[in-house]
């Protein structure tokens, strides 16, 4: 069965601690995978979509990586805004291309 | 930038009522899907809805789940008669073209079955 595991389940940072978030899949022919940021009570914020082994997006702080088994989310000197889960996915390769997603990592900033 | 519309934000519904959730996908999108997202869980897909018809459910979505688009803009997911394990927040979402595209999800609505 195709599978979406996201490393660690809970993060906290010292503001300006560096740190990689990870997430591994089984999902075979990969059409794309998808990093989201969700707020507490809130829907999942899109942030990157990759394709690619090899492919990586930036965005402020946050880069994004792509091997064939797994992907990383960097987050290089975070601040207290940076705080919120991030949800990994995949697309589902068949039938109407449904996500599945990851649990998450739940990530705090302290200042 | 265009969104994804749910309402209610909350909603609290006795077990066995139905209930009827909203959304207004964006306008040009041809894709729609519900999730749920438990306290705690997993984001889960439950249905998916293109050419005004379901394309795929998953196991969750049974016999008291239904969907429909009823005049072209709006997207509603109805639950016939709730139980308390249908506690969760549900998401509507929508994209413009099947494969490799990002999915835009609403803010949800927090359903709570008492």
């Amino acid at each position: 069965e195709d599978q979406v595991t996201q490393s660690p389940e809970a993060l906290r940072l010292q503001e300006g601690e560096s740190s990689s978030l990870n997430c591994s899949y089984t999902v075979s022919g990969l059409r794309g995978l998808f990093w989201y940021r969700q707020d507490p009570g809130k829907g999942p914020e899109f942030l990157f979509t990759l394709y690619s082994a090899g492919e990586e997006k930036e965005k402020e702080r946050l880069k994004a990586t792509l091997t064939k088994k797994e992907s990383f989310l960097h987050i290089t000197a975070p601040k207290p805004e940076d705080s919120a889960t991030y949800l990994c996915a995949v697309q589902d390769p068949s039938g109407t291309y449904k996500y599945i997603f990851g649990t998450g990592t739940r990530l705090k900033v302290l200042a | 930038e265009p969104e994804v519309t749910q309402t209610p934000s909350h909603q609290v519904t006795q077990m066995g009522q139905e209930v009827i959730l909203r959304c207004v996908p964006i306008s040009n999108h041809l894709y729609f899907y519900w999730y749920r997202q438990i306290l705690g869980q997993k984001v889960e897909f439950l249905v998916s809805f293109y050419n005004n018809e379901i394309s795929e459910k998953s196991e969750i979505f049974d016999d008291q789940f239904s969907v429909e688009r009823p005049d072209g803009s709006n997207f509603t997911l109805k639950i016939r008669s709730t139980k308390l394990e249908d506690s969760a927040m549900y998401f509507c979402a929508s994209k413009l073209v099947a494969a490799g595209e990002k999915l835009f999800f609403g803010s949800g609505t927090q359903l709570s079955v008492l």
